[in-house]
């Protein structure tokens, strides 16, 4: 059972702006930075978001996070069809001097 | 351009061991902290296991604690995870993985299968 809590599902139609939630303890995401990560089907991760808002080298601005207290989102604008994916939030547990994941959230693109 | 490459994967029965390989290019190995996450077949990530950049300290999920073992040789540019006392729970695909100041980057990962 993760302490990151995403919703299993979330859905959208083409062109349509989605969020997709990540929330967890003040002493999970409250005082730490949160990063999302994006699994196409059958691939590997890919980093999308760092330090709650910021996008790595070559993830469209289409794609954007945020903080506010001890809940996170992720929200994808102009939705596309390749866009279907699971997304994860995490954060960096210095007590375990490791990742704690979300459970992960499936995207799909009606 | 980064590039992580799992190695070592295979089908190996409960109780038994497997030693898994991640060689890395295009980055300054030496310098940075590497990780396995790996992933049940339907499931979501699950963090396993941290070295620092020179070997110095290793970390552990607890569901792997006490039986997998984490290395590296920056001589080859290589991270290393020794799998023992495997269980069928164990049954995942396993990703290196390191972090820098702006990126994140993952291998492919390796598939490993814990059955009779």
């Amino acid at each position: 059972q993760s302490v990151l809590t995403q919703p299993p599902s979330a859905s959208g139609t083409p062109g349509q702006r989605v969020t997709i939630s990540c929330s967890g303890s003040s002493s999970r995401i409250g005082s730490d930075h949160i990063y999302w990560h994006q699994q196409l089907p059958g691939t590997a991760p890919k980093l999308l978001i760092y330090r709650n808002d910021q996008r790595p080298s070559g993830v469209p601005d289409r794609f954007s996070g945020s903080k506010s207290g001890t809940s996170a989102s992720l929200a994808i604008s102009g939705l596309r069809s390749e866009d279907e994916a699971d997304y994860y939030c995490a954060v960096w547990d210095d007590g375990l001097s490791g990742w704690v994941f979300g459970g992960g959230t499936k995207l799909t693109v009606l | 351009q980064v590039q992580l490459v799992e190695s070592g994967g295979g089908v190996v029965q409960p109780g038994g061991s497997l030693r898994l390989s991640c060689a890395a290019s295009g980055i300054i190995f030496r310098s940075f902290g590497m990780h396995w996450v790996r992933q049940a077949p339907g499931k979501g990530l699950e963090w396993v296991s941290f070295i620092r950049f020179d070997g110095s300290d290793k970390y552990y999920g607890d569901s792997v604690k006490g039986r997998f073992t984490v290395s590296r040789d920056n001589s080859r540019s290589t991270l290393y995870l020794q799998l023992n006392s495997l269980r069928p729970e164990d049954t995942a695909v396993y990703y290196c993985m390191f972090c820098s100041s702006t990126n994140c980057d993952w291998g492919q990962g390796t598939l490993v299968t814990v059955s009779s």
